[in-house]
């Protein structure tokens, strides 16, 4: 079975731009969630999908955004690109939402901001 | 804010060496997971331990667990150098729906 694919890996962006990152879950897997990883603020969450609806949201701007799709694809979306948005993007897949499931990780895409 | 807390920081051992890292955490939990990440890259899924398990196995790895005093410890048992990497542990925040981690232990295996 694969597991979760991210795309792009990396990537270089100059501030105020946007940047769309994508994932593809464990097939079968509904629930997606992505977390951003910084040096200084480590791992933290952004937001979780299930059946294409947002379950809940970090404490991030509103500038970050996402969607999934009814094959349980999940972009994520960050508009007006800042300095300090550059981290190592994870997504995550699990079975079901709640916490009973294992979350499987995938390689992440690294987003740098110039 | 995070949930589970790393102990030590960091940790220098020679091949072969058992290594162990602890993990406590504030409020109640159902179940708490390890993962480890190699320098610039994702998360693998390690262990899965539930509040009602005291004690996992899988490999080389234990993973113990103490629900009174909020704690959990992960052993890796004979390390390699490829078991060079940072490892954190992951507790639910029910509040959020999400996984909250620590800062994580930077494991090295000197060969």
């Amino acid at each position: 079975k694969a597991g979760v694919t991210q795309t792009p890996r990396y990537l270089i962006k100059t501030r105020g731009q946007q940047v769309t990152l994508s994932c593809s879950p464990i097939s079968g897997h509904r629930s997606v969630s992505w977390y951003q990883q910084t040096p200084g603020q480590g791992l933290q969450f952004l937001f979780e999908y299930f059946s294409e609806t947002q379950r809940n949201k970090g404490n991030f701007p509103g500038r970050f955004s996402g969607r999934q799709f009814s094959n349980s694809r999940s972009e994520m979306n960050v508009s007006t690109l800042e300095l300090g948005d550059s981290a190592l993007y994870l997504c995550a897949s699990s079975p079901a939402t709640g916490f009973g499931n294992t979350i499987y990780f995938g390689e992440g895409s690294w987003l740098t901001v110039v | 804010s995070q949930q589970g807390e790393e102990d030590p920081q960091a940790l220098s051992i020679q091949e072969g060496e058992n290594a162990t890292m602890n993990c406590s955490y504030k409020t109640s939990i159902n179940n708490l997971q390890w993962y480890r990440q190699n320098s610039g890259r994702g998360l693998v899924h390690l262990i899965l331990i539930r509040s009602n398990e005291r004690e996992k196995h899988s490999g080389r790895l234990r993973v113990t667990l103490d629900t009174s005093k909020k704690s959990s410890s992960l052993l890796i048992t004979a390390s390699r150098a490829a078991d060079t990497a940072s490892y954190f542990c992951a507790t639910p925040d029910t509040g959020r729906r999400a996984l909250t981690f620590g800062s994580g232990t930077r494991l090295q295996v000197q060969p």
